[in-house]
């Protein structure tokens, strides 16, 4: 069974810093990796969708990137804000799947960027 | 920008009631998907729906859950007979297709459910 972990689970940074965000996933046979942003009490807000053959995908400060082989991926913040301080979830799309595709998402890491 | 739509934002029920959760995805999405969080747990997959039908589901989408698309826009979640461990935020999600890109899932702002 695909489990997914995130490390660390809340991260505290000054204004203006650049971080890592990691995942890692127990089967590397995935599909796709999604990163995903969630603020308290709210939806899930798609940030980033790296298909399985892919290895990074960026969007303005953000970037992410996939090694399939070592199960992990990292979402690299570059400049952060105050307004970057939410939840930030990783979830990966099983190979083995039927028509839809199910995700497994990480717990999280909660993000806290300091005026 | 088009996207995903839940309602209620808050729904409070009696144990043993019924409910049903009601989502619009977006217009030429093919692919609905039911999701769950826990206060403080992982968001857990439930369902997905395909061409009027569960594609996929998990164990927690037991006897007591059914999806329908009832018409060509909404899409509910149905819990019989709620218990109060079906207290949760629950999540609509939809895309475009099940392959490459298109495969990315939009999610709505979800329903939080009490169940007293």
């Amino acid at each position: 069974k695909q489990e997914v972990t995130q490390i660390p689970a809340a991260l505290s940074v000054p204004e203006g810093e650049n971080l890592v965000l990691n995942c890692s996933f127990t089967d590397s046979a995935i599909y796709n990796l999604q990163w995903f942003r969630q603020d308290p009490g709210k939806g899930l807000t798609s940030l980033l969708l790296i298909q399985s053959s892919q290895r990074e995908q960026t969007s303005g400060r953000l970037n992410a990137s996939l090694d399939k082989s070592s199960g992990r991926s990292t979402l690299y913040i570059a400049a952060s804000q105050p307004g970057d301080s939410a939840t930030y979830l990783c979830a990966v799309y099983p190979l083995s799947s039927g028509s839809a595709r199910q995700l497994t998402f990480g717990s999280g890491t909660q993000l806290t960027v300091l005026p | 920008e088009p996207e995903v739509t839940q309602t209620p934002s808050h729904q409070v029920t009696q144990m043993g009631q019924e409910v049903i959760l009601r989502c619009v995805p977006i217009s030429n999405h093919l692919y609905f998907y039911w999701y769950r969080q826990i206060l403080g747990q992982k968001v857990e997959f439930l369902v997905s729906f395909y061409n009027n039908e569960i594609s996929e589901k998990s164990e927690i989408f037991d006897d007591q859950f059914s999806v329908e698309r009832p018409d060509g826009s909404n899409f509910t979640l149905k819990i019989r007979s709620t218990k109060l461990e079906d207290s949760a935020m629950y999540f609509c999600a939809s895309s475009e297709d099940s392959g490459g890109a298109k495969n990315i899932q939009y999610f709505g702002a979800g329903t939080r459910l009490s169940v007293l």
